[in-house]
């Protein structure tokens, strides 16, 4: 049973580029949430998806930054025009939710996105 | 709340000794918890949960702890190995937000051998 799996690992952008962060949940899980990661910090909660909707994206900044999960493929998170502060490592965690109650979200390892 | 852009917590432990990290969750509406273990480069790994009913949950070498009147959560793991040097994650879980969690800062636990 494969987990959540995230690519690429290692992301390097210029200022002004665009940067496409894939997530696939764990089989069977329906819900993806991305988190972003700067050094020495915790996790800072950005949009959580299901297949085809957005459920919460206030963490999300609301320019340069969109999240999809489609029916079909990877859940992508995408950054556009990247700048010098978006250098951090990027989470996808997956669930499913069982009666509508929060369940325990299941990690990738990452991608860690470097804008020179 | 979340605290940004302050220094990780740390804890140093001995070989063999037990650890307890803490941590103070903010919203007293939270009913799920959950320990994440993060080692260097990877992303958080799932120890152990708990739910707002329960005072004590035990794993293997680990033990939760919730105490709802003042808001804290705390991890124990019993005779601690050098595998387990990590920085360690409390996360709490809010039913009305779905599945939204807010995470702490962390605490970067060394075992020194």
């Amino acid at each position: 049973n494969a987990g959540v799996m995230q690519n690429p690992r290692h992301l390097v952008r210029r200022r002004g580029q665009e940067a496409r962060l894939r997530c696939s949940p764990m089989k069977g899980h329906s819900h993806v949430y991305w988190y972003r990661q700067l050094p020495e910090e915790g996790l800072k909660f950005m949009v959580y998806l299901q297949k085809e909707n957005i459920i919460d994206e206030s963490g999300m900044p609301k320019e340069r930054f969109s999240a999809e999960f489609p029916k079909e493929g990877p859940s992508i998170l995408r950054i556009q025009q990247v700048v010098r502060g978006d250098s951090a490592a990027y989470f996808c965690a997956s669930s499913p939710i069982r009666r509508g109650r929060p369940d325990t979200q299941y990690f990738g390892p990452g991608t860690r996105l470097t804008v020179l | 709340g979340e605290s940004v852009g302050l220094h990780l917590p740390t804890l140093s432990v001995q070989e063999g000794d037990n650890s307890i990290i803490n941590c103070a969750y903010s919203n007293s509406a939270s009913d799920y918890f959950i320990w994440y273990k993060q080692e260097s480069g990877k992303g958080p790994q799932f120890i152990i949960d708990i739910r707002s009913n329960m005072d004590k949950r035990q794993g293997q070498r680990v033990t939760v702890l919730l105490n709802k009147t003042v808001k804290h959560l705390s991890l124990q793991i019993a005779a601690t190995q050098p595998g387990d040097s990590a920085v360690y994650f409390c996360a709490e879980g809010l039913e009305n937000t779905g599945n939204q969690f807010y995470f702490g800062t962390g605490t970067s636990l060394t075992v020194i051998p």
